[in-house]
């Protein structure tokens, strides 16, 4: 079935410094892939997507490109701040049925200034 | 203002008292779901409905039930709740089957004594 592998946590991180937080996933054909983003408290909202193959998608500084042939869609942020303290879900849209969103475990992050 | 309103936030409660949690979502969308969120778990679908009077079982729908009769409002029944449904669950509302963007809840944090 389809799945999502997404980089353990918790990250911690230095004010300015580079993220990286790694997913793989395991799908048939072609699925939408997607970083959600959850600040304490709250509910998941939306912080990028990308629906084919080599399509790259960004959003408040944060990237991701959809890498068919590694299965990959790293989520990337060159200068992170204090306010990017968050848990992050990688997730992926599956195809026909229930068009559901299978989502990785999540990866906690906690920048300090 | 567009948004996935859920009641309450928070709920404390005994084993096999029957209880609901609400959802209602303005912005018309056809699409509704919900989820859990427990640690090192990510998300998993309870239950799912793309239409009015449209249901259907997710990947984790035991011991829950759902009902839609309006397009806006998608409720959560759990008819005798047991300590392994304590668990921080979100609604989710998207315009269709094949969206990709999907608008999620605050959540509702419950625990079962």
């Amino acid at each position: 079935g389809n799945s999502v592998t997404q980089m353990e946590g918790p990250v911690t991180l230095s004010e300015e410094a580079f993220l990286t937080i790694n997913c793989t996933y395991t799908a048939t054909g072609y699925p939408s892939l997607f970083w959600y983003v959850q600040y304490p408290g709250e509910g998941l909202q939306l912080l990028l997507k990308a629906t084919k193959a080599d399509d790259k998608g960004s959003n408040k500084g944060f990237e991701a490109t959809y890498r068919k042939e590694t299965t990959s869609f790293h989520l990337e942020k060159g200068s992170v701040q204090v306010s990017d303290s968050a848990v992050y879900f990688c997730a992926l849209r599956s195809q026909g049925g229930s068009e559901k969103l299978v989502f990785g475990k999540g990866t906690k992050l906690t920048v300090n200034p | 203002e567009a948004q996935v309103t859920q009641n309450p936030r928070y709920l404390i409660t005994v084993t096999g008292k029957k209880l609901t949690v609400t959802c209602s979502q303005n912005m018309n969308h056809e699409y509704m779901s919900w989820y859990r969120q427990d640690p090192g778990l990510g998300l998993r679908q309870i239950y799912y409905s793309m239409n009015v009077e449209v249901t259907d079982k997710g990947d984790v729908p035991e011991g829950y039930k759902v009902s839609r009769k309006e397009k806006r409002n998608f409720p959560l029944i759990l008819e005798s709740p047991s300590p392994n449904q304590t668990s921080l669950y979100f609604c989710a509302s998207k315009d269709n089957r094949q969206s990709n963007e999907q608008y999620f809840g605050p959540g509702t944090r419950l625990t079962v004594t």
